[in-house]
């Protein structure tokens, strides 16, 4: 059964950093793109940021370009989000997702919340 | 940045009514279209992707259509599970992927 566990999320001071951490079982990790998505409180999904199976091809929302930065260690079965400079509006649920060649997200972790409040 | 737009923002439907959602891109996605269902407190489910291709596991009265900037999602018969919000994702234009705001279905 694929498996994936965020973790890493809590409560950070704006201008703060905080490294979220997506822990993979259950399928081949470095076989397939992942993904971070977030969701405000009460509202949509937003694409965050995504990266192929050996980093080779990265991508963010402009929302989050040049303060977030993802990668990921096949060796472990992980994927990160290292997020610097962090806004209120950052406070969401961060979901990872698995992606395959046709970037269907399927399946997504519970998430882990990060709030961003002084 | 490709803008998804989902209307109504939502719907409400009766047990058993065909409820039909609709997505529009700002431009053309081809067939690069997904849907996903989330329900209260869980993750999203990935329903459709290739904008009419079912995933394992999705039962036959959801359907998707449409190509370029218009598409629908129809689920032809709602059964109480499916209430729920439902989003339509872009992936035409890697690296930047974008989902619509999502349209609530609700039980009328």
């Amino acid at each position: 059964e694929v498996q994936l566990v965020e973790s890493g999320g809590g409560l950070v001071q704006p201008g703060r950093s905080l490294r979220l951490s997506c822990a993979a079982s259950g399928f081949t990790f470095d076989d397939y793109a992942m993904h971070w998505v977030r969701q405000a409180p009460g509202k949509g999904l937003e694409w965050v940021s995504g990266i192929s199976w050996n980093s080779g091809s990265i991508g963010y929302a402009d929302s989050v370009k040049g303060r977030f930065t993802i990668s990921r260690d096949n060796a472990k079965n992980s994927l990160y989000l290292q997020m610097n400079s962090l806004r209120a509006e950052d406070t969401a649920l961060y979901y990872c997702a698995k992606v395959d060649y046709r970037f269907r997200f399927d399946p997504w972790g519970q998430g882990t919340l990060v709030t961003v409040s002084s | 940045e490709i803008v998804m737009t989902q209307s109504p923002a939502t719907l409400s439907v009766s047990p058993g009514e065909r409820a039909t959602l609709s997505c529009r891109a700002s431009q053309s996605v081809s067939s690069n279209l997904a849907w996903y269902q989330q329900k209260p407190g869980q993750a999203p489910r990935l329903l459709i992707y290739g904008a009419s291709t079912r995933a394992t596991g999705i039962p036959a009265r959801f359907s998707g259509s449409g190509s370029g900037t218009e598409f629908t999602l129809t689920i032809s018969s709602l059964q109480s599970e499916d209430f729920a919000v439902y989003y339509c994702q872009q992936y035409n234009n890697w690296p930047s992927l974008t989902f619509g705001g999502g349209t609530k279905v609700e039980i009328k």
